[in-house]
Formats: structure tokens, sequence, C-alpha cells
């Protein structure tokens, strides 16, 4: 069965950073381009970065570049995203999911940006 | 950034009924290899978001057959032929050809 579990969410101050992890399993990690998406409380879906199967190519959406890191280890068949200098308009829900042809998405996780 | 334009924004359905969603694209999404990632996925409330349809007209594996994608170049159509319960949600279009990956605003479908 593939499951995809994000954890490392909670409540943190602007400014402050906050690491979310994403551990696969059930299929060949390795071979997948994943991504995150985020969707703001009650609003649609923004895809926020993508990062090659072998982790060579990164990609951000602008309002994140700079401020968030995509990365990945093969050998755990884990998806990072390190998030630094935090936004109230962070604040949201975020999915792992598998790139382009998204077939497999988390449960997400919630991130909340507040003082 | 392609911009994605759903209609209707949202949509009310009989058991049974049939309805269609539409996507509409700021550009192309023909990609240079010949295929077209125009994607649409399911999001049940509560939910995480899940893939129905791939490359404008592939269904996923699993998702049943009453679901079916058609279209190209700038103008898609997800249909649902014959509505059932599990079917309420919130419905995007996704496209992949053009970095960065956008979605549509959704439709979201509800049972009468």
């Amino acid at each position: 069965e593939v499951q995809l579990v994000e954890s490392g969410g909670g409540l943190v101050q602007p400014g402050r950073s906050l690491k979310l992890s994403c551990a696969a399993s059930g299929f060949t990690f390795s071979n997948y381009y994943m991504a995150w998406v985020r969707q703001a409380p009650t609003k649609g879906l923004e895809w926020v970065a993508s990062i090659t199967n072998s982790g060579g190519s990164t990609y951000y959406r602008d309002s994140v570049k700079g401020r968030f890191t995509i990365s990945r280890d093969n050998a755990k068949s884990t998806l990072y995203l390190q998030m630094d200098s935090l936004r109230s308009e962070d604040t949201a829900t975020y999915y792992c999911t598998s790139g382009a042809t998204p077939d497999y998405w988390g449960q997400g996780v919630m991130v909340t940006v507040s003082s | 950034d392609v911009v994605l334009t759903q209609t209707p924004p949202t949509l009310s359905a009989t058991i049974g009924q049939s309805v269609s969603i539409s996507c509409r694209s700021s550009q192309s999404l023909l990609d240079s290899d010949g295929d077209t990632y125009l994607n649409w996925l399911l999001q049940r409330p509560g939910q995480s978001p899940q893939l129905l349809i791939y490359s404008v007209s592939n269904l996923e594996s699993g998702v049943p057959n009453r679901f079916s994608g058609s279209g190209s170049e700038t103008d898609f159509t997800l249909k649902i032929s014959g509505v059932e319960a599990e079917d309420l949600g919130v419905y995007y279009c996704m496209q992949a050809t053009h970095a960065p990956l956008t979605f549509g605003s959704g439709t979201k479908l509800e049972i009468k």
C-alpha cells in the first residue's frame, strides 16, 4: 500500500522556522519527482515547490523563493521542506505529492504562522 | 504563470444526473513532447485530493469509469456520467506542462 505521511507541522511565530517531513512507502520513491502543495484555510490548492527524482533540480513558487528549501533523502524515502522566515500568509495545510502527475498524496500537515 | 479558469464554481446535481466541468487555460497545454499535462483531481470533504484523470483523458487506476476527460490545447472538460453520492466535493483541474504547476480555482459539486 502506498503511503505518504507528513509530519513536523504546528504553530510557529512569524519569522521563525519549521521543517516538514514526508515519509514515503509502498512505491519506489527514488523514481518519482516530488512536490509540496499547500491549501490555506477554505482556499484552493497552491503548488509550493518541486524536486526531481535525483534531487538535482529544485523549483519554487516566487513567494517562497529564498525562504523555503525542498530536499529529499532517497535512502530514507523521505521528502523535506525547510521553511524559514515564515509569514502569516504561509498558514496552510501542506501536502506532499508525487509531482507533476500527482497520483499519491499525503494526509496533509497543518502549519499555522501566528504571534 | 498559466491561469486555469474553471466553470461553474458550484454545481448542484441529483443522483444519476450527468454533469460537466470546464477548465480553460490561458495558454496551450500541449507540451513539446506531444503530451498534454492536464489533470483532474477530486478533494472530498476533510480529505486529501485524489487524482481522477491524467493527461486529459486517462483514467487513474481505481477511478470509476463514470468519470471521463476530454479536450485539447486550452479547453478541457471533466464529465461525470451518472453522479453518485460519493462524488461530492471540490474538483480541480491542474496543469503540469508549464512551470510553475498551477491549479484551477475549483468546482464544488453538491448533491441535491
